[in-house]
């Protein structure tokens, strides 16, 4: 079973730019996940897909960031523009439904200069 | 506000001991408790699990136990191996929403 796919690994921008990320989940599951995870921190959740229906984004700074699952299937989360408190690790999870356990990718490091 | 607290950054133990991983939480409501393991540049991966309607959950060598008027769970690893040398955090979950720990960093002494 091919797990979470996440991309790029790694990004730096400058501040007020744009970026994005991208990722897959495993295939049949349904809820969808993107954390944040801030150094020394544990990940915080931005917002939760279940198909292609925003179930949670209460935390989810909407004036910056923005997350579409148009097909139900792969997501992208785009930060515009970001700051410098955007730096972390952006991690994306999937479940076969909600309460369940999460299989998570590799997460994209994003470093703001 | 950390609903979930994990307040022991590092545990060093020796090959073959005991681990002993604690996590606190404040919400009554959480009903779903889990344990994450993760390695460096890569993403946590689950290990164990347990509902709020039992007090322990054993896999091999991983037990979590659940203490729901002390809002505190515990996973013991025994016997600790040097490949179990990673960042454990707890989590809990409402339903559908999960809040995570700040993690431990666990380092097993061959």
């Amino acid at each position: 079973e091919a797990g979470v796919a996440q991309s790029p690994r790694y990004k730096i921008i400058e501040k007020r730019q744009s970026v994005a990320f991208w990722c897959n989940p495993i295939s049949g599951h349904a809820t969808l996940y993107w954390y944040q995870q801030i150094l020394g921190q544990g990940p915080k959740l931005l917002i939760q897909f279940q198909n292609n229906g925003v179930v949670d984004d209460s935390q989810l700074p909407k004036d910056r960031f923005s997350a579409e699952r148009l097909k139900g299937v792969d997501s992208t989360l785009k930060i515009q523009p970001a700051k410098l408190e955007d730096s972390a690790v952006y991690l994306c999870a999937s479940s076969f439904s909600g309460n369940q356990p999460q299989h998570f990718g590799d997460g994209t490091r994003l470093s703001i200069l | 506000d950390q609903q979930v607290k994990q307040n022991s950054p590092s545990l060093s133990v020796q090959e073959g001991r005991i681990s002993i991983l604690n996590c606190d939480y404040t919400n009554s409501m959480f009903d779903y408790f889990l344990w994450y393991k993760k390695y460096p540049a890569e993403g946590p991966t689950f290990l164990i699990s347990i509902s709020s309607i039992k007090d322990k959950n054993e896999d091999g060598r991983f037990t979590v136990f659940l203490n729901k008027s002390a809002k505190h769970l515990s996973l013991h690893i025994v016997p600790s191996q040097p490949g179990d040398s990673a960042v454990y955090f707890c989590a809990a979950s409402t339903g559908n929403q999960f809040y995570f720990g700040t993690g431990t960093s666990l380092t097993v002494i061959p």
